[in-house]
Parts: C-alpha cells; sequence; structure tokens
C-alpha cells in the first residue's frame, strides 16, 4: 500500500469553477502538510503547507487537514487558465537522526478551460 | 537570488554507459536533496545531504547509484553502469533547515536505451 493516495486526473474544469483536490495517507507519522504545483518541464513549487487539523487560506486557494481521517484537501476558487498544472500532495516527518524527507502523491493534473 | 538549478536538462544513455548528474543548490542552503520519478510513479526521495554529510539514504534504489556532495556545495549523483529502469525525471532540491521549505531544480530527464 502505498503512503499517500492520489488520484492523478486528469481534471479538467471551466474558468471561474471551484476546484477540489484530494489525497489520503495511511502513515499517522506525518507532520506537516504540503501542496506542490508543478508546470511543465518544470520543478514542483510550494503553494502551501500545514501543520494542524483545520484550515489555511491564502488568497483563492485553501487548505484543509483531517488528520482523523487521514485526508487533505486543496481547494481553488475562481480557477484561472494559469492554474493549469499538475498538483502534488506532499508529506513529512522529522526523523530521530534529524533528517526528514517528502513523500509525495502521485499528482493530480489540472486543466481549466477559457 | 538564483534558484536550485542543474544539469544536464536531458540525459540519452545507452544501458551500461556511466552517468553523472550536477546539482548546484541555492548558495547557503546545507540541506540538499535527491528525489526521483519514474514514468507513472510519485516522485520519490533519494537522499539528503547536510552540507557534505549523507543524513538519510534510505531511498537509493541500489549501490549502482552513488551521491556526493564536494565541500557542501554543489552535488552530483552517478549512475553506474545505468539500466534501463533508472529512466525517469532526477529533482535536487535545497532547503535551508529542515523544517524550511524544500526548493526544487527543474530536474534532469534521464533516458536509458
Amino acid at each position: 500500500q502505498k503512503e499517500v493516495e492520489q488520484d492523478p486526473g486528469p481534471l479538467s474544469v471551466p474558468e471561474g469553477a471551484i476546484v477540489s483536490l484530494n489525497c489520503t495517507y495511511s502513515n499517522s507519522a506525518f507532520q506537516y502538510f504540503m501542496w506542490y504545483r508543478q508546470y511543465s518541464r518544470k520543478g514542483p513549487e510550494l503553494l502551501m503547507y500545514t501543520y494542524s487539523s483545520g484550515n489555511k487560506e491564502d488568497g483563492r486557494f485553501t487548505a484543509q487537514v483531517d488528520k482523523s481521517s487521514k485526508y487533505i484537501s486543496l481547494f481553488i476558487r475562481d480557477s484561472q487558465p494559469s492554474d493549469s498544472a499538475t498538483y502534488l500532495c506532499a508529506m513529512i516527518y522529522i526523523l530521530t537522526g534529524g533528517g526528514n524527507k517528502l513523500t509525495f502523491g502521485t499528482g493530480t493534473q489540472l486543466k481549466v478551460e477559457l | 537570488e538564483a534558484g536550485v538549478t542543474q544539469f544536464p536538462s536531458h540525459s540519452v544513455i545507452e544501458k551500461g554507459q556511466t552517468v553523472t548528474l550536477r546539482c548546484d543548490p541555492i548558495s547557503g542552503h546545507d540541506n540538499l536533496y535527491w528525489y526521483r520519478r519514474v514514468m507513472g510513479k510519485e516522485i520519490k526521495f533519494l537522499l539528503h545531504f547536510v552540507k557534505e554529510s549523507k543524513q538519510d539514504e534510505s531511498g537509493m534504489p541500489n549501490n549502482r547509484f552513488l551521491a556526493e556532495r564536494t565541500g557542501g556545495t554543489y552535488s552530483t549523483l552517478k549512475v553506474q553502469p545505468a539500466e534501463l529502469e533508472d529512466s525517469g525525471v532526477y529533482f535536487c532540491a535545497s532547503s535551508q533547515g529542515i523544517l524550511y521549505e524544500q526548493y526544487f531544480g527543474p530536474g534532469t530527464r534521464l533516458t536509458v536505451t
């Protein structure tokens, strides 16, 4: 079983729609939850991160974490064609020796159409 | 401020050959990570350097992969000999500390034929 599950899509929505992206995870040791955005032929870039259960808002983006259900979501309001990209959830826990590593979902490919 | 850079952007080699990938982290970032994405799979962790020391190399697939970080600056990842299953995109990331954002480079696309 993968530690992080994410629907790969593709997901196609009209401009202005609300987009919901989701991931589930199995490892309760994960402490930090991130959403990365990746454009074609580029590296992932961090959109948002959260530590605790609840919601965190940043402009048109809202990240939601439910640790009891091991479920995280990213909502995009008023979606724009420039939001078309692959969205990756990622999780992290701090290792005893002081190291860390990101564990990614497969990514959801999003296309926002005019 | 320059971001994380990787060289080459794309490499095509034959099975059995050797390839060396290079990563230049953001200046001042002590933490450097290597990740890999093979076709259709998720991005997976390979290893983590703190300065020139390997903090965690639990993700390295086998002893055909050798990573170094000379003087705590740039890093290289050598694959010798390359196999078909090594094809994928190799990402490097760097951060100021383990609780700080990891900044990713654009990746090196490796194709082994």
